[in-house]
């Protein structure tokens, strides 16, 4: 069975850089692709983009200038980087396994907090 | 993008009531949408795919249709874990949108 498990901060400053990481187990990184998505507290999901095995990646144009996605296949592991960051961005984080038809398996979530 | 809305936002259903969740897309999307359960404190989990598929270990109770701009989930006997907040998603073009989620919750 896949699971995801998304690790890193759960507080960040404002105008300082998100960075997240999903280990992905039970299943390889290769032959799909990795989306993030995010949902602030008490509201509704948004996709923020998804990277490929190959590194090939597709953001939100809402957060386009802002997010980086890599991905480590030796680690079974992608990542995020969302810069310059405000209170806006708080939110849980999750990652989910991408078959463009839907998002077939997710992460439990992390909550990342902006504030100083 | 592509606007999803739902209708309902919420819904009060008694447990073994039939409860039907409309999702409206803003252009045609063909039958390119899917559903999600969330439970509070948890990740959506994927239900329906493809307008009428169901994923692995659905309940049957669980049912997808429509095509085009209008599709349906539908509950045909409500059970108590299935007291959840739903989604509808695009998968049609990107950016992925969701829509804004329809609360089921207990009458």
């Amino acid at each position: 069975q896949v699971q995801l498990q998304e690790s890193g901060p759960g507080l960040v400053k404002p105008s300082e850089t998100l960075s997240l990481t999903c280990t992905i187990s039970g299943g390889s990184i290769s032959r799909y692709y990795w989306s993030w998505i995010r949902q602030p507290p008490g509201k509704g999901l948004e996709w923020m983009g998804y990277i490929a095995y190959t590194g090939d990646t597709n953001y939100n144009p809402s957060l386009k200038s802002r997010v980086t996605f890599s991905v480590d296949t030796s680690r079974n592991q992608v990542s995020l980087k969302l810069s310059s960051v405000t209170a806006a961005d708080t939110a849980v984080y999750y990652c989910a396994r991408d078959r463009q038809v839907a998002f077939e398996y997710w992460g439990q979530g992390t909550l990342v907090t902006v504030s100083s | 993008d592509i606007e999803m809305t739902q209708s309902p936002s919420s819904v009060s259903a008694s447990v073994g009531d039939r409860v039907t969740i409309t999702c409206r897309a803003s252009q045609d999307i063909s039958r390119w949408i899917a559903w999600y359960q969330q439970k509070p404190g948890k990740a959506p989990k994927l239900l329906i795919f493809a307008a009428s598929t169901s994923q692995d270990g659905v309940p049957s109770r669980f049912s997808g249709s429509g095509s085009g701009t209008d599709f349906t989930l539908t509950i045909s006997s409500l059970q108590p874990e299935d007291f959840a907040t739903y989604y509808c998603q695009q998968a049609y073009n990107y950016p992925r949108t969701f829509g804004p989620g329809t609360k089921v919750d207990i009458k």
